[in-house]
């Protein structure tokens, strides 16, 4: 099956830096891998996702970059603010729609 | 537009008790659903998913079952509440055949005492 490895498991940051969050996946068949933002006792929400037929995607301050070849991804955060503070997991997504989620980034901005 | 309810928000129950969680969503037809357990400061354990009424795959063997009595009703249950059952269990719903993209419900907290 699929295996996803997600680091750092802890990252902090001053505001106005950029964050990044780097996963690795081990099922070529994988070729959906969506981000999801989850803050404290709040539900996962999803924030950006990437498809393997494209290398890279952002959406305003975040972006997702995908390397099909080395089989990893990386969600990136320009311009970190005070409430992108949360818990951030990445997934990869095999044909069978069942995702495989890493164990989670807890990013801190500090003010 | 599609909507997921989870109820109930909180549950604090002793150990040996029984168990039901439940999930419905709105606004779309025969949703891929699931369940997943999220202990705290880890991360997301898919338990149960199901593709259509009455079909119920497990992912990990456990104390825990699944029903899906209807096509938008996902049920959660336990005969005999464990300690370690203690978590936060969320439910998720995709579009069958569509997209992958997994939306979470609000969670349960559930506490075993």
């Amino acid at each position: 099956g699929e295996n996803v490895e997600q680091h750092p498991s802890t990252l902090s940051v001053q505001e106005g830096d950029s964050a990044v969050i780097k996963c690795t996946y081990s099922d070529s068949a994988s070729n959906y891998f969506p981000w999801y933002k989850q803050e404290l006792g709040k539900r996962p929400q999803l924030i950006i996702d990437i498809r393997s037929n494209v290398g890279e995607k952002k959406d305003q301050r975040i972006a997702v970059t995908l390397n099909k070849t080395a089989k990893h991804f990386s969600l990136h955060i320009t311009e970190t603010q005070p409430e992108d503070s949360a818990v951030y997991f990445c997934a990869a997504t095999p044909g069978s729609y069942i995702p495989t989620f890493g164990r989670g980034t807890s990013l801190i901005v500090h003010p | 537009s599609q909507t997921i309810h989870q109820w109930p928000a909180t549950l604090v129950q002793p150990v040996g008790s029984p168990l039901s969680l439940e999930c419905t969503v709105e606004g779309t037809s025969n949703p891929n659903l699931y369940w997943y357990r999220q202990a705290a400061g880890r991360g997301l354990q898919l338990l149960f998913y199901s593709v259509g009424i009455g079909q119920i795959s497990s992912e990990v063997p456990q104390n825990l079952s699944a029903s899906r009595p209807q096509d938008r009703q996902f049920i959660l249950s336990s005969k005999k509440l464990l300690l370690s059952d203690s978590g936060f269990y969320l439910c998720a719903w995709s579009l069958a055949g569509v997209s992958e993209t997994q939306y979470f419900g609000p969670g349960t907290r559930l506490l075993v005492l």
